[in-house]
């Protein structure tokens, strides 16, 4: 069974700070991995994603990479700001064929605190 | 506009009263899928569909139902809910691409339930 580690668990940081999230999964027989962003009681809203034969994936000030066969992720944000204040998760899709085809297993999330 | 529409965002209810929860896209997506929210736990799925009249459980499955026979509908069945089925629920759906594998996911707005 797939499961996914999001570390670490809370962040805070000032404003204008280079961050990086963290995200880990147990099955590398992945057919992709998105990041959303998901603010208070609101829905998720996809950030960017990677497909199981990309390294990388850039969005403005975001850019996620994928290493496939260490099983890890990483979400980095440039030049934080209090806008980008929200709770960020990672999700694996599991690829055709595969025991995890058709479902998405979602980290726990990072809650990221930007103060100006 | 492309969007995932949820009905009701907010219910409350009783034991053992029989509801429905609504999920429809507007994308023409193949995929659609629910999963619950819930403090410590993160987002988990519950029932996914890869196409019309084909579903498939989840993680945590039991206590729900679903089906779906249209491709832009995928309404969740509580036939009998219970407190712990007290959550927030979220729908989503996506295209299939390359290889059958899941997409971008969208998702709804959220529908808060409690169950007394």
């Amino acid at each position: 069974k797939q499961e996914v580690t999001q570390i670490p668990a809370a962040l805070s940081v000032p404003e204008g700070e280079n961050l990086v999230l963290n995200c880990s999964f147990t099955d590398s027989a992945i057919y992709n991995l998105q990041w959303f962003r998901q603010d208070p009681g609101k829905g998720l809203t996809s950030l960017l994603l990677i497909q199981s034969s990309q390294r990388e994936q850039t969005s403005g000030r975001l850019n996620a990479s994928l290493d496939k066969s260490s099983g890890r992720s990483t979400l980095y944000i440039a030049a934080s700001q209090p806008g980008d204040s929200a709770t960020y998760l990672c999700a694996v899709g599991g690829r055709a064929g595969g025991t995890s085809y058709g479902k998405l297993t979602f980290g726990q999330g990072t809650i990221l605190t930007v103060h100006p | 506009e492309a969007q995932v529409t949820q009905n009701p965002r907010y219910l409350i209810t009783v034991t053992g009263k029989k509801l429905t929860v609504t999920c429809s896209q507007n994308m023409n997506h193949e995929y659609m899928s629910w999963y619950r929210q819930d403090p410590g736990l993160g987002l988990r799925q519950i029932y996914y569909s890869m196409n019309v009249e084909v579903t498939d459980k989840g993680d945590v499955p039991e206590g729900y139902k679903v089906s779906r026979k249209e491709k832009r509908n995928f309404p969740l069945i509580l036939e009998s809910p219970s407190p712990n089925q007290t959550s927030l629920y979220f729908c989503a759906s996506s295209s299939l691409g390359r290889l059958a594998g899941l997409s971008e996911q969208y998702f709804g707005p959220g529908t808060r339930l409690t169950v007394t």
